[in-house]
Formats: structure tokens, C-alpha cells, sequence
């Protein structure tokens, strides 16, 4: 595996439901990120990690929790999520510079 | 006012025509100009990046920055079908490692 791999890459769940969404780096980085793409609107930051400690939490609902078990790792954690969460979730990583690097996401549907 | 603005067309072009699409910014900070590329249902994927004002060619896109303007442009030469996606600018100061995106440009290259 090369890059930034995330799963599933589709999920549907109801609103009641719990689960789990994974991201893996395998280059290296030290800084992961996670971003909220909904149609018609630009890139949401949702959270931030560098050397697995959360830096930024962009006033995000706690029915979303982040864990970063190490540097390579990644979950979003969903709990009791609305119709409106339903989006395209990406993850990314960067180290030291600006650049980022993005997973191919998770398209999430919420009933 | 948006932090970065950003038409989000869509843009409808021939095949082999010269595209440029461009971002404006109102942040006089930013130092770090990057432009992603992201096909439908996927995960955006980094074209160009430059620091500060200046050109930055590679292959058939070139990345300019004007920061006296505060105006960002990437032109595609002799555009291609597979060119066709969503063109995301995305830029940061010095401080920090998160970025702010622009809402992207649907570009469409016709056969």
C-alpha cells in the first residue's frame, strides 16, 4: 500500500448506529488531518494531529470523535450522526511543509 | 467575504485549448500556493505547489503567483478529456500547517 489509504470507502448507517472510520499513511508524515466534503461547499477542516496529539478541533459536534493512535493511524469515530453529516469524509497527511497529501475518502450517507 | 474566492464554473473547453483557472485571496500572509486536481468521488490529488510570487512549470501546467494582486492562476496547455475534474486552490502563511481551500472549478475538456 502506497500513500494515504482509507476505509470503507463507502458507508451507510442509520442514525442511531455507530462506526468507525480509518485512515492509514504510509509516508512517513507526522501531521494527519480530517476534512468534511459536502457538495457545493469548500473543504471543511474538521480535525488536526501532529505527533499524534490533536491541534486544532474546528468546532466540530462531538458526535464526531478522533483518535490518533500513532502517527500512521487515524479513526473518526460516529455516533448517532444527522441526515446532514452525509459527505464525503478525506483524510490527509502532511510532514513539516504545507503540502498535503489526501486519502481517497469515505462517502458517507446517514438516513 | 470569503477568505479565498474561487468560480466554480463549470468551465467547458475543447480539447487542445489553453485553460487557466484562478483563485483570489484577501489574506496578505499567505506565503504557500498549492493546486489540487479531484476526479469525481475522489480524493484530491496535488498538482502544483509554490512558495511565494513567482512561475512554476511542470510538464503542460504552469502555476503563477501574484501576491501583490493576491491572485493565484494554473493554466493547462493543450487540455485533455482526462483533464476534466474539480481544481482546488489552496494556500497558508508561515504559521501552522493548515490550509484554507478555495471551493473549486469544475472543468469539463470536450473530444
Amino acid at each position: 500500500e502506497t500513500g494515504v489509504t482509507q476505509t470503507p470507502r463507502h458507508l451507510v448507517m442509520g442514525m442511531t448506529n455507530k462506526k468507525s472510520l480509518k485512515c492509514e499513511q504510509h509516508l512517513g508524515h507526522n501531521a494527519m488531518y480530517w476534512y468534511k466534503q459536502s457538495a457545493k461547499k469548500p473543504l471543511e477542516l474538521m480535525f488536526v494531529y501532529n505527533f499524534k496529539e490533536q491541534t486544532e478541533n474546528n468546532s466540530v459536534p462531538s458526535r464526531f470523535s478522533p483518535e490518533c493512535p500513532n502517527s500512521s493511524h487515524l479513526f473518526l469515530h460516529l455516533h448517532t450522526l444527522q441526515p446532514e453529516d452525509s459527505a464525503l469524509y478525506l483524510c490527509a497527511s502532511s510532514q513539516g511543509v504545507k503540502t498535503q497529501y489526501f486519502g481517497p475518502g469515505t462517502r458517507l450517507l446517514v438516513l | 467575504q470569503k477568505e479565498v474566492e474561487q468560480d466554480p464554473g463549470p468551465l467547458s473547453v475543447p480539447e487542445g485549448a489553453i485553460v487557466s483557472l484562478n483563485c483570489t485571496y484577501s489574506n496578505s500572509a499567505f506565503q504557500y500556493f498549492m493546486w489540487y486536481r479531484q476526479y469525481s468521488r475522489k480524493g484530491p490529488e496535488l498538482l502544483m505547489y509554490t512558495y511565494s510570487s513567482g512561475n512554476k512549470e511542470d510538464g503542460r501546467f504552469t502555476a503563477q503567483v501574484d501576491k501583490s494582486s493576491k491572485y493565484i492562476s494554473l493554466f493547462i496547455r493543450d487540455s485533455q478529456p482526462s483533464d476534466s475534474a474539480t481544481y482546488l486552490c489552496a494556500m497558508s502563511g508561515d504559521a501552522g500547517n493548515m490550509l484554507t481551500f478555495g471551493g473549486g472549478t469544475r472543468l469539463m475538456v470536450k473530444p
